[in-house]
């Protein structure tokens, strides 16, 4: 356990439905990023925020993807109108520091879109 | 561009090394990693390197960085059954947030 949390573990949801889930970062951890990793492959990185500013998203991530972390602690992913496509495991991730260099990883959410 | 490569399965024996190989194509990654991740488990970081290193050895890990190259190795000495997970390798970017990029990773198994 790394004190990185996340809620729900597990998702199913119907195609077209939205869903969000939630990451609780280690307390004093300043940046916090979400991943998403398909089977057989490792995390593509999504999107991060320092504290709450969202300073930098992939082209992954469409624009039925939204996240946010208002007041800089925890944060959501929120997936709009649901394709199978986007069935996988969102992993979200944080640390703290100008270094940065050690990212401690949430259990993450299996997200199954039926 | 930001990729990173490394072979999909490695199969050794218990008490044998295991060498984990891995490549990077950007030349600006400030720290390269390996993370374990075992069945139903999250990702764990087992160990880094900065990228003005050549090697850094952490117990039964070492790894190698060939800046030249762009090529990063993981080397665990007397494999154990437990070692058997999947690796990844990672880079992290200068890019201000540290955005990490990950391989596909590789399927270790080890035979007892």
């Amino acid at each position: 356990d790394t004190g990185v949390s996340q809620d729900p573990r597990h998702k199913i949801t119907k195609r077209g439905q939205n869903v969000t889930f939630r990451c609780d970062p280690i307390s004093e951890h300043n940046r916090l990023y979400w991943y998403r990793q398909t089977l057989g492959q490792g995390p593509e990185f999504l999107t991060y925020f320092q504290n709450e500013a969202q300073l930098e998203k992939s082209r992954l991530l469409s624009d039925r993807f939204s996240a946010e972390r208002p007041k800089g602690s925890f944060s959501t992913l929120e997936i709009q109108r649901t394709e199978q496509g986007d069935s996988a495991m969102y992993l979200c991730a944080t640390n703290v520091g100008l270094a940065g260099y050690e990212q401690y990883f949430g259990p993450g959410t299996r997200l199954t879109v039926t | 561009g930001e990729d990173v490569e490394q072979s999909l399965f490695l199969s050794v024996r218990e008490g044998d090394s295991s060498v984990i190989n891995c490549t990077y194509t950007d030349s600006s990654s400030t720290y390269l990693y390996w993370y374990k991740q075992e069945p139903g488990a999250g990702l764990q970081l087992l160990t880094y390197i900065f990228s003005n290193m050549d090697m850094k050895q952490d117990q039964r890990l070492t790894v190698l960085l060939n800046k030249k190259d762009k090529h990063l190795s993981l080397r665990i000495a007397d494999t154990q059954t437990g070692d058997s997970a999947i690796y990844f390798c990672a880079e992290s970017l200068n890019t201000g947030g540290f955005k990490t990029i990950f391989g596909a990773g590789t399927r270790l198994f080890v035979k007892a």
